[in-house]
Formats: C-alpha cells, sequence, structure tokens
C-alpha cells in the first residue's frame, strides 16, 4: 500500500506520560498536515508542513503538542504529559503543492489515543 | 468565520433506498472549495469529491451526485440505490480560497447506516 501510514494504529497511555506518533505521507507528496478527530466530530486541523517547514499551527495545538518533519519526509507529533482530554484519533494527511497548486488530501487510517 | 453544518447526525436507510445527506457551509471568501470524504470503520477518510465555487452544476458519479446550490450555501449528496456498503460516516468540509495552506474545516459529519 503506498497511501499515507501512521503508527502506531492504537495507543493506551496514562495521564502524565509522554507519547509520539509517527506519519509516512506519500513519498513524492511535500505537505504534510495532522488533524486530531474526537468522538462524533469532524477532523479539526492541528498543524502542516511544507517539506520540512512548519507554516502554520492551530490553537488547539497547546505548548504539550510538538511537531517535526525533520528531512521533509515522515513526520512525528509528540504530546507531553498527556491529559484525559487528548483522547482522540490522531490523523495525518499528505499532498502535493506545486507552482500554488495542489492535489487533494489523502489520509492515514489515523492512530486512537486512549489516555486513562 | 468559515464553518461547515451538517444537521443530520445519523441516518438509517433499507439497502436500495435513496438518501441525501445536506451539508450547509459559511464562508466570506469569494472563491473557496467545496468537499465531501467517506469515512468507513476502518477510520481511513476517503476523498469523494471537491468542487470549487465558480462551479455550479451538479455532478453525478455512478450511484453519486452531489447539488451545489450558492444560493443556499449547500452542497448536499445523494447515493441512489443504498448499498450496505455505503455504511460509513460522511464528512462535508471547506476550504477557503484565499487560504494557502490548503487546510480543511471538516463538518461534524453524518453516520449512514444502510440495513440489508
Amino acid at each position: 500500500d503506498t497511501g499515507v501510514s501512521q503508527n502506531p494504529r492504537h495507543k493506551i497511555t496514562k495521564r502524565g506520560q509522554n507519547v509520539t506518533f509517527r506519519c509516512d505521507p506519500i513519498s513524492e507528496h511535500n505537505r504534510l498536515y495532522w488533524y486530531r478527530q474526537t468522538l462524533g466530530q469532524g477532523p479539526e486541523f492541528l498543524t502542516y508542513f511544507q517539506n520540512e517547514a512548519q507554516l502554520e499551527k492551530s490553537r488547539l495545538l497547546s505548548d504539550r503538542f510538538s511537531a517535526e518533519r525533520p528531512k521533509g519526509s515522515f513526520s512525528t507529533l509528540e504530546i507531553q504529559r498527556t491529559e484525559q482530554g487528548d483522547s482522540a484519533m490522531y490523523l495525518c494527511a499528505s499532498s502535493l503543492h506545486l507552482q500554488g497548486l495542489g492535489t487533494e488530501a489523502f489520509f492515514g487510517q489515523g492512530t486512537r489515543l486512549t489516555v486513562v | 468565520a468559515q464553518k461547515v453544518t451538517q444537521a443530520q447526525t445519523e441516518i438509517s436507510v433499507v439497502e436500495k433506498e435513496d438518501v441525501t445527506l445536506d451539508c450547509v457551509y459559511e464562508t466570506r471568501d469569494t472563491t473557496y472549495y467545496l468537499f465531501w470524504y467517506k469515512q468507513p470503520p476502518s477510520g481511513k477518510l476517503v476523498f469523494l469529491i471537491r468542487r470549487n465555487s465558480f462551479d455550479e452544476q451538479n455532478e453525478i458519479s455512478g450511484r453519486y451526485s452531489w447539488n451545489f446550490q450558492k444560493s443556499t450555501s449547500s452542497f448536499n449528496f445523494t447515493i441512489t440505490a443504498s448499498q450496505v456498503v455505503d455504511s460509513a460516516v460522511y464528512f462535508c468540509a471547506l476550504r477557503g480560497g484565499m487560504d494557502s495552506s490548503y487546510k480543511l474545516i471538516f463538518g461534524s459529519g453524518t453516520r449512514l447506516l444502510v440495513r440489508p
């Protein structure tokens, strides 16, 4: 499968622990997005990268959240000192943007985080 | 502010019935894009359609059709002769034409259950 890949699929952690998720985008895609989806809601934008540069962060992304895309390929999303309110599905998407035009976003299957 | 409203939380139909999923959007942008995504139980969002604000032609793709009406700010989705495999959560989304990030604003989704 050459689509967007996210690992792990599921993560259960105790409150206060740190967690890290990984996203591998479609290989030729230069943009990578992180969204969060809580139960019964649509995905909400968190942040995005163009190559290795993080260009926008939502106000939803508190100081406990950090995302990186060091080589412009895969990305990691880390949550420090997890809280129960962080329980959600974390979705990654990628797209290709050239000369001001972009393809549709292709989504991964998400990482479901449960904080107990 | 940009907003997408999907007032129907859940719809249940019997196989072969037609079903329409409603989507109402708000934006001040003169150029914008509207989308529908399908989220099956696997969790992976699947792109169905994109429509730009200058194209009000209705579109049909197999059993799927979309009705875009700028006058009522609606972008409704109809499935004809529904099948059990259509059971999923469907999201309508908006992207502002002035937003270089290409981030999506999602509605809260409509869960469709097609019963045999």
